[in-house]
């Protein structure tokens, strides 16, 4: 059974860099021809798509976060990980990783709360 | 990119049946058979419940339904039972590998 984890600051100072990791466990996070995700919850809103990654290293962006998202992959730590640059308030949310298998999303972290305040 | 629309809430008594739509556009649920559809109970991560418009994964009751027709995407939930209550998400592949996401339905089982 795969499982995800999410890891990493839970305050952020507005301008700066949010930075999260997802950890992928009991499989290996290059086995199957599965995309690696990142999908945000602001409180009591809906979800929205980040971003995707293949363990080769492609990558897919939404449109309206592209130049501020960067996500990258570490197949030797079974890791993928999130990097959202400039935030401000409307970036605080709960982020989730999830595993992208085909056109949909069947695993998913527990999700973890990102506040961006100084 | 605009996110899909959903009501902002349905109910339904135990036993009964309830559909929610998911409007988009031409452009995404009108263009592909990539649907899906999420439930998600407070405080927790979203759980897939149907796939490709109509698919179901294992271990999902069968009380839940996908459909389609045109830019709207209807869920289905037959015999309403009181776990049931929470928080439903579409989702459609939006082409050029990016997707979007309804702003969610909150279903009430009264």
């Amino acid at each position: 059974q795969v499982q995800l984890q999410e890891s990493g600051p839970g305050l952020v100072k507005p301008s700066q860099t949010l930075s999260l990791t997802c950890t992928v466990s009991g499989g290996s996070i290059t086995s199957g021809s599965y995309y690696w995700s990142w999908i945000r919850q602001p409180a009591g809103k809906g979800l929205e798509w980040i971003g995707r990654i293949y363990t080769s290293g492609s990558t897919n962006y939404n449109p309206s976060l592209k130049s501020r998202v960067t996500i990258s992959v570490d197949t030797s730590k079974n890791q993928f990980s999130l990097k959202l640059s400039s935030v401000t308030a409307a970036d605080t949310a709960v982020y989730y990783c999830a595993r992208a298998n085909g056109f949909y999303f069947d695993y998913w972290g527990q999700g973890t709360l990102v506040t961006v305040s100084s | 990119q605009s996110a899909l629309t959903q009501p902002a809430s349905v109910s339904g008594s135990p036993g009964q049946s309830i559909t929610i739509s998911c409007t988009g556009t031409s452009s995404d649920v009108g263009s592909y058979n990539l649907v899906s559809w999420y439930q998600q109970h407070p405080g927790k991560a979203p759980k897939l419940m149907i796939y490709e418009d109509t698919k179901r994964p294992s271990g999902v009751s069968n009380r839940f339904s996908g459909s389609k027709s045109g830019n709207t995407a209807s869920l289905t939930i037959s015999g309403l039972q009181a776990e049931d209550e929470a928080d439903y998400y579409c989702c459609s592949y939006a082409g050029s590998s990016t997707w979007v996401f309804g702003g969610g339905t909150k279903l009430t089982v009264l």
